[in-house]
């Protein structure tokens, strides 16, 4: 098994331009999550999903938007990209114990994201 | 809402020295604890981990006990390695019913080991 995989590895961005930051994962997991890591902030959740079609906003959503249309894949899109979101971005999937309760959560490697 | 305050660092210690990192956290009911271990240009990686009271999770030669009285998880290790050198986080998530909210994390502890 891979696990969790991002890509990019890294990406430069200017200001105003979009992107999209792929993440995957080959366990079966129906919990999806994305996170940012700021110096000093540790992790925070940007958005998450409990299964295919179902997606919410975490901590700090504004500026991203995500989507989930196979288990496997949760890409998370910048629509316009401001240096405020120069950060490092976590992929994140989990497993059900039952009754929506979930344990603990599988990482990605990361991307590193520079706005310019 | 849940929360998490680790002390955050730099720790410096010398190789073969007696590690703590506290940690203690805000929650209503019982929460499972996490400690993860973020080493340089990686993704962070689960150390060990706590679901109830009193559970003492390990791994690695590093352990944590799960506290309700005092709500903490303190991380120790007995002798340190250079190779032990990394960030290390505390983390919850919420007690049964929830977990969708993902995890709550603390700031981060940067540990540096010198030979």
């Amino acid at each position: 098994n891979a696990g969790v995989t991002q890509t990019p590895k890294f990406q430069v961005l200017k200001t105003g331009q979009s992107m999209t930051l792929q993440c995957a994962q080959d366990m079966n997991h129906e919990y999806m999550s994305w996170y940012r890591q700021d110096p000093g902030m540790g992790l925070r959740l940007i958005h998450y999903s409990v299964g295919a079609g179902i997606t919410d906003q975490g901590e700090v959503p504004n500026g991203y938007n995500v989507s989930r249309s196979t288990t496997e894949d949760f890409p998370l899109r910048l629509l316009s990209a401001a240096p405020s979101q120069t950060s490092v971005y976590f992929c994140a999937s989990s497993y059900s114990l039952g009754q929506g309760v979930y344990n603990e959560q599988f990482f990605g490697p990361g991307t590193r994201l520079t706005v310019l | 809402g849940n929360s998490v305050t680790q002390m955050e660092g730099p720790v410096t210690l010398s190789e073969e020295a007696f590690l703590t990192i506290n940690c203690t956290y805000t929650a209503t009911g019982y929460p499972s604890l996490f400690w993860y271990v973020q080493y340089p240009g990686e993704g962070l990686q689960l150390l060990l981990k706590a679901t109830k009271a009193d559970d003492k999770g390990s791994n690695k030669g590093f352990e944590a006990t799960y506290r309700k009285e005092t709500t903490s998880f303190h991380l120790e290790k007995g002798s340190v390695q250079v190779s032990d050198s990394a960030v290390y986080f505390c983390a919850l998530t919420p007690p049964s019913g929830g977990g969708a909210d993902g995890l709550t994390f603390g700031k981060g502890t940067h540990l540096i080991i010198q030979p």
